[in-house]
Parts: C-alpha cells; structure tokens; sequence
C-alpha cells in the first residue's frame, strides 16, 4: 500500500514561470492537504480539499495560487508567474476524512531562480 | 501571529537521558494537539496525540503533558536514543470533536540531537 505520492520531488522554475505539483492520496483516502513550509519555519496550512470540492483555502494566497482535486488524478497545486519567495518545501497529505489522522508526502522542494 | 510556539530552536541530549520538547499555544480555541517527528527530506511523521480532555497520553517510550491553564504541552521522550535525532513538530487543531484532524496550526519545531 503505498503512501502519499508527491513529484516532482525538486522543482526548479525561472521567475514568472507556473509551477505544478502533484499529489496522489493513499488508497482510500478521499481527503488531500496542502502545507508550504518556508526556511526555518513551520508548516503552514494552504488548502483542505475533497473529491472536486475546495473545502476550506483560508491559508491560500490571494493570487497565482490554485488548488483541484479532480474526480480522477492527482490534487494538483499550481502556481502561477512564481516568484523567489515561492520557493519553500510544499508538502500534501491525505486522510480518510476530517476526523482522521493524515499521512503526509515527502514533499516537493520547489526553487525559483 | 504565531498561535503554536516552539520556544528551543534545538535541543541536545545524551542517550539514554530524557527528553524534554516544549510548546506553548495562544489560540484557545484548539482542542486536539499533535506532535510529528521530521527527517530531513522526508514528510512529517505523526508521533503521538491528545485530546484537551486529557492531560497525558502515553505510547511507549513517548508521553505527552497538556496544562490547559497554561496553554502549554510537552513531549517527553525517555529513554531517548539516536535514531530520535530530528525535528519535531508541535500541532494544534481547533475543530470541535476532539478527534479532528482538520486544519492543523504548527510551531517552528525544535531540532533534537541525541548523543550516544
């Protein structure tokens, strides 16, 4: 059974350019997470999203950032123009549901040069 | 506005001794609090959890310590041993239940090395 899958696992963008990011849940897990966490910080929350439902995004920045989880396929977090204060450790995870314990992926480490 | 505080950047024990992991929490909204273990390069692991009912919870060698009043919990680890060497990650959820994992507010973590 594997985990929480995350690629690219590094992700090198030039400014301006969009980055995607990949996430695919444990098996039976219908719920994803996405976590940014910056140099020598903390995890901060992103997005909370169900099967085609954004349940709650009150950590996603205002601009350039979106978040899907398609019926089918990965949840996908894309960023848009990125500039250098994107570049941080992004990590999703997944979970049966809000009541759940999550299990998170091993990141992707995105860098904007 | 940071409402979870890991207040020691780092931590360093000797093997065998214990280990003692603080965090303070201004939100008291939360009821379920979290600590998650990281390597390097790797995701968060989850380590242990207890609800605000409780005041410890235990597994193994690791208990946890919650003082409501004081807002503060604490991780101990004991005995501890090298392949504990990483950060760790103090969490707090505020959804109702007690059992929610749903939006998780985290610290800075502490970085604990472990000496043989």
């Amino acid at each position: 059974n594997a985990g929480v899958m995350q690629n690219p696992r590094h992700l090198v963008r030039r400014r301006g350019q969009e980055a995607r990011l990949r996430c695919s849940p444990m098996k039976g897990h219908s719920h994803v997470y996405w976590y940014r966490q910056l140099p020598e910080e903390g995890l901060k929350f992103m997005v909370y999203l169900q099967k085609e439902n954004i349940i709650d995004e009150s950590g996603m920045p205002k601009e350039r950032f979106s978040a899907e989880f398609p019926k089918e396929g990965p949840s996908i977090l894309r960023i848009q123009q990125v500039v250098r204060g994107d570049s941080a450790a992004y990590f999703c995870a997944s979970s049966k549901g809000a009541n759940y314990g999550y299990t998170f992926g091993s990141g992707t480490r995105l860098t904007v040069v | 506005d940071q409402q979870v505080k890991q207040n020691s950047p780092s931590l360093s024990v000797q093997e065998g001794r214990i280990s003692i992991l603080n965090c303070d929490y201004t939100n008291s909204m939360f009821d379920y609090f979290l600590w998650y273990k990281k390597y390097p390069a790797e995701g968060p692991t989850f380590l242990i959890s207890i609800s605000s009912i409780k005041d410890k919870n235990e597994d193994g060698r690791f208990t946890v310590f919650l003082n409501k009043s004081a807002k503060h919990l604490s991780l101990h680890i004991v005995p501890s041993q090298p392949g504990d060497s990483a950060v760790y990650f103090c969490a707090a959820s505020e959804d109702a239940g007690g059992t929610s994992y749903g939006k998780l507010t985290f610290g800075q973590g502490t970085i604990l090395t472990v000496h043989p």
